[in-house]
């Protein structure tokens, strides 16, 4: 298996514009993470999708932040409209069954918002 | 929620040396605790788990021990290589509300050769 794929690798931006962040999770996984990753708030999840249902979106920043999971190998994050505040990376994980199972993470996608 | 601390945020060992990194949790519910290792220009790769009905666990030149009294669990590698070098978090989840991964700030380890 290829592993978590996420795309693009980086993205830089300018400030206003919408944002498409894309993942494919590992086949046979029913459950998807998306976390953000920066150097002063460390690693926060997102959002926790099971069997393509969104299980728990607190850690959604506010209403410009959306993602979606129309089925099982497929997910997007999007930001719209970007702020510069919303650099950093961003990773999506996989796993069998919830959170109790090993996480496999992407490589990430860089962003940056000018 | 959970809150979860992590020291020392840097840590330098001389290779073959061993080193240790400590997390403390907030929430006594807390009864699942993985570790993972990140590798510059890559995500989190899970390394070891442990959960609350062991008090420590081994994996070759890793192990995990867990307190649960004083709600502190613990990181040891012995025998450091240079492959070693990484940034470490440890994590929580407890089983109140809905279940989250609570991550560490993260330990920055490095081997010196």
């Amino acid at each position: 298996d290829a592993g978590v794929i996420q795309s693009p690798r980086h993205e830089v931006t300018e400030m206003g514009q919408e944002v498409t962040l894309r993942c494919k999770p590992i086949s046979g996984h029913n459950s998807l993470f998306w976390y953000r990753q920066t150097m002063m708030r460390g690693l926060e999840l997102l959002i926790y999708f099971n069997n393509n249902v969104p299980i728990d979106d607190s850690g959604m920043p506010e209403d410009r932040f959306s993602a979606k999971m129309p089925n099982a190998s497929f997910s997007t994050l999007k930001i719209q409209p970007s702020e510069p505040r919303d650099s950093a990376v961003y990773f999506c994980a996989s796993s069998l069954e919830g959170v109790r199972e090993k996480l496999f993470f992407g490589s990430g996608t860089q962003l940056s918002v000018l | 929620g959970e809150n979860v601390e992590q020291h020392p945020s840097t840590l330098s060992v001389q290779e073959g040396d061993s080193a240790v990194i400590k997390c403390t949790y907030s929430d006594s519910a807390s009864n699942y605790f993985p570790w993972y290792k990140q590798e510059l220009g890559k995500g989190p790769q899970l390394i070891i788990d442990i959960r609350s009905n062991v008090g420590e666990k081994k994996d070759q030149r890793i192990a995990v021990t867990l307190n649960k009294t004083a709600k502190h669990f613990s990181l040891h590698i012995t025998e450091t290589q240079p492959e070693d070098s990484a940034v470490y978090f440890c994590a929580a989840i407890s089983n109140f509300g809905n279940e989250k991964l609570t991550f560490g700030t993260g330990t920055r380890l490095t081997i010196i050769p």
